[in-house]
């Protein structure tokens, strides 16, 4: 059964740096997104991505995050300069056009 | 601003009984409605979708839809202890983000 991969399953950086999170979508599907979840929080919508560009985004995706999809088969969540609050479970998600929404493993990242 | 709103529970049922899990929804142009399961420590996973009123049955699973009482339900028939997760209830527009609430707590006890 096809489903989402996602790299690392853990990050660990240091509060400053950069991280890029990476996300392989279901092969035939054409939105993408990435979520968030805090510890012991919801689950909240950062970014979706359709036919190249950014869609639809949420007051938390600022600056200093970005989208990309460098080539047919992965996508990417870069934060240029993580803050401690930037610690959460990061979920990538895609869908076909019924919208069913597929989540991913997640990665951890934890800013130290 | 959309909103979703379920009890947070936690809601506990013995193992073999029913557990029914409510959620009411602010957005009236909602069209698709989605329930996921998430284990701690664990992604969330799809485990219904029902777009039209009325009930939808997948094995021990039953969601139910009233769009004019703008409230989705789901029921866990014979609950297993497997069951034990949060339940997140997600209305959704096609081709927007989803909008989970903080989710609904079960444990299912044997």
């Amino acid at each position: 059964e096809p489903e989402v991969t996602q790299t690392p399953s853990h990050q660990v950086t240091q509060m400053g740096q950069e991280v890029i999170l990476r996300c392989v979508p279901i092969s035939n599907h054409l939105y993408f997104y990435w979520y968030r979840q805090i510890l012991g929080q919801k689950v909240e919508f950062l970014v979706s991505f359709y036919n190249n560009e950014i869609s639809e985004k949420s007051e938390i995706f600022d600056d200093q995050f970005s989208v990309e999809r460098p080539d047919g088969s992965n996508f990417t969540l870069k934060i240029r300069s993580t803050k401690l609050e930037d610690s959460a479970m990061y979920f990538c998600a895609s869908s076909d056009h019924r919208n069913e929404q597929f989540f991913g493993p997640g990665t951890r990242l934890t800013v130290l | 601003q959309k909103e979703v709103e379920q009890n947070s529970g936690p809601l506990s049922v013995p193992e073999g009984a029913i557990a029914s899990l409510n959620c009411t929804y602010s957005d009236r142009g909602s069209q698709s409605f989605f329930w996921y399961r998430q284990y701690s420590g664990k992604s969330p996973e799809l485990i219904m979708s029902i777009y039209s009123n009325g009930d939808k049955e997948d094995g021990r699973f039953t969601a139910q839809l009233n769009k004019a009482s703008q409230y989705v339900s789901l029921l866990i028939r014979d609950s297993q202890p497997s069951d034990s997760a949060t339940y997140l209830c997600a209305p959704n527009q096609a081709g927007t983000a989803l909008i989970f609430g903080k989710g609904t707590t079960l444990s299912v006890s044997s």
